[in-house]
């Protein structure tokens, strides 16, 4: 499965919604979508799995939707730490693969 | 508390071999997928391939086969990824980050991130 994240930047301020898009090549099975954030300099920690559960600890400002083929992440209101980049991943069988990744930079 | 802990920052020259690691603790080790995960300077993430610690089933990308080995010793709770041969294109993170054998929760928990530089 390959999976194509847009945009590729995304410029917005601090309490704006931000709507990030990872489409797949073919239907993914089970909805075996993760969300990823990635601050610079850190590892990736997990948002959302099965295409809209959060993992622990995370905001419920963070949701995830979608199913086969069109996924979204969507922050509701943006917070300062919130500004990263965004990959979302395939998570059934391999390959795993991951999408080219969206930044989220403030405006 | 889970905890990937992966091995130290690495400089190497072309054709040298290596093997990094990533230990395991605070849960099952053998319930999980070991993953690897490499990230070239300023670029995305690309998936390697994994191993199952139970009995060291691999997949690997075909992007990766045969270029590196991944293994595990379930006796000290560490996997491991190898090279025989590196070059300079090797330069790169790599993380280890552990998911759940029945595929269903994605990356839960990711190592610190290993720094390898492949330069003459």
């Amino acid at each position: 499965i390959v999976l194509t994240q847009s945009p590729g930047t995304l410029s917005l301020s601090p309490g704006e919604r931000a709507t990030l898009s990872c489409r797949a090549s073919r239907t993914v099975t089970n909805n075996y979508l993760a969300w990823y954030q990635q601050q610079p300099g850190q590892a990736p920690r997990l948002l959302i799995y099965g295409a809209s559960t959060r993992a622990t600890g995370i905001p419920d400002r963070f949701s995830g939707s979608g199913s086969g083929t069109d996924f979204t992440l969507t922050i509701s209101r943006l917070e300062p730490e919130d500004f990263a980049v965004y990959y979302c991943q395939y998570h059934g069988s391999s390959p795993l693969n991951f999408g080219g990744g969206t930044k989220v930079e403030i405006k | 508390e889970v905890q990937l802990a992966q091995s130290g920052a690495e400089v190497k020259k072309p054709g040298e071999s290596l093997r990094i690691s990533c230990k395991g603790s605070g849960y099952s080790f053998t319930s999980y997928w070991i993953n690897w995960v490499r990230q070239m300077p300023g670029k995305g993430l690309e998936w390697m391939g994994r191993i199952d610690p139970s009995d060291s089933y691999t997949n690997y990308s075909p992007s990766f086969q045969g270029h590196v080995t991944i293994s595990t010793d379930k006796s000290t709770s560490t996997a491991y990824l190898q090279w025989s041969s590196l070059n300079a294109s090797d330069t790169a993170i790599y993380y280890c980050a552990r998911h759940a054998l029945t595929d269903s929760l994605g990356g839960d928990c990711w190592g610190q991130g290993t720094l390898v530089t492949v330069s003459s």
